[in-house]
């Protein structure tokens, strides 16, 4: 099956600095978002991104599909900012919808 | 809209007892998933529904695990009985692909089963 990688595992910031998180994937998928999950535990939806680039205040994304990767961009880090951004791609076979997840990126934004 | 609504938020239970979660998705919503996040695991699909039909139950774990969708609004996934190896965070999404939906899966709040 499609994997599914993310980097950096973990990543510490002083507020106020930027940050690229990356997200690789093994075969070309039909969706592919970007949520983070906040410190106590809610999946937020950040971004619907198969390709092309979004932004969204202080954060974007970029994915380049032909490459199999998506970055996402997060510039003037906040202390909310922390937890963990979780990649997830379909690969929309045989009419299967699900999304993979990678092992997430675990930021942590420090005052 | 209110989003996934999950219940309950929170749940411990001893083993061997049954345990029922349940999900309502977003309103017009055609595609209900179950999925689970544990730390050695991360997340993972067990079942998703489409028109309330189950579709992909490849990821149940074991038979001890059942889903069902009644109606458009409400969906329940039980384990009977349950083991300490279940305690995870269960979380339901749901997404629409009909009238040009893309199939962007929003996600409940999740609960977290602790099984003693």
């Amino acid at each position: 099956g499609i994997q599914v990688e993310q980097s950096p595992p973990d990543l510490i910031l002083q507020e106020g600095a930027n940050s690229t998180l990356r997200c690789n994937f093994s075969d070309s998928v039909n969706n592919l978002q970007w949520f983070h999950q906040n410190p106590w535990g809610q999946l937020i939806n950040l971004f619907y991104i198969p390709s092309g680039t979004k932004q969204n205040g202080r954060l974007s994304a970029t994915t380049v599909a032909t490459e199999r990767y998506s970055l996402l961009y997060i510039s003037s880090s906040q202390t909310t900012d922390s937890g963990v951004y979780f990649c997830a791609v379909e690969k929309r076979m045989d009419s299967s919808y699900k999304l993979i997840f990678g092992s997430g990126t675990r930021l942590l934004v420090r005052p | 809209d209110a989003g996934v609504i999950q219940s309950p938020r929170h749940e411990v239970t001893e083993m061997g007892q049954e345990v029922t979660l349940r999900c309502k998705p977003i309103s017009g919503h055609d595609y209900l998933f179950w999925y689970r996040q544990t730390m050695m695991r991360g997340l993972e699909l067990l079942i998703y529904f489409n028109n309330n039909v189950p579709i992909d139950d490849s990821g149940m774990p074991e038979d001890r695990f059942s889903a069902k969708m009644p109606n458009a609004s409400f969906s329940t996934l039980k384990i009977q009985p349950s083991e300490p190896r279940d305690s995870a965070v269960y979380f339901c999404a749901s997404s629409s692909i009909l009238a040009g939906g893309n199939n962007e899966q929003f996600f409940g709040p999740g609960t977290r089963l602790t099984v003693l």
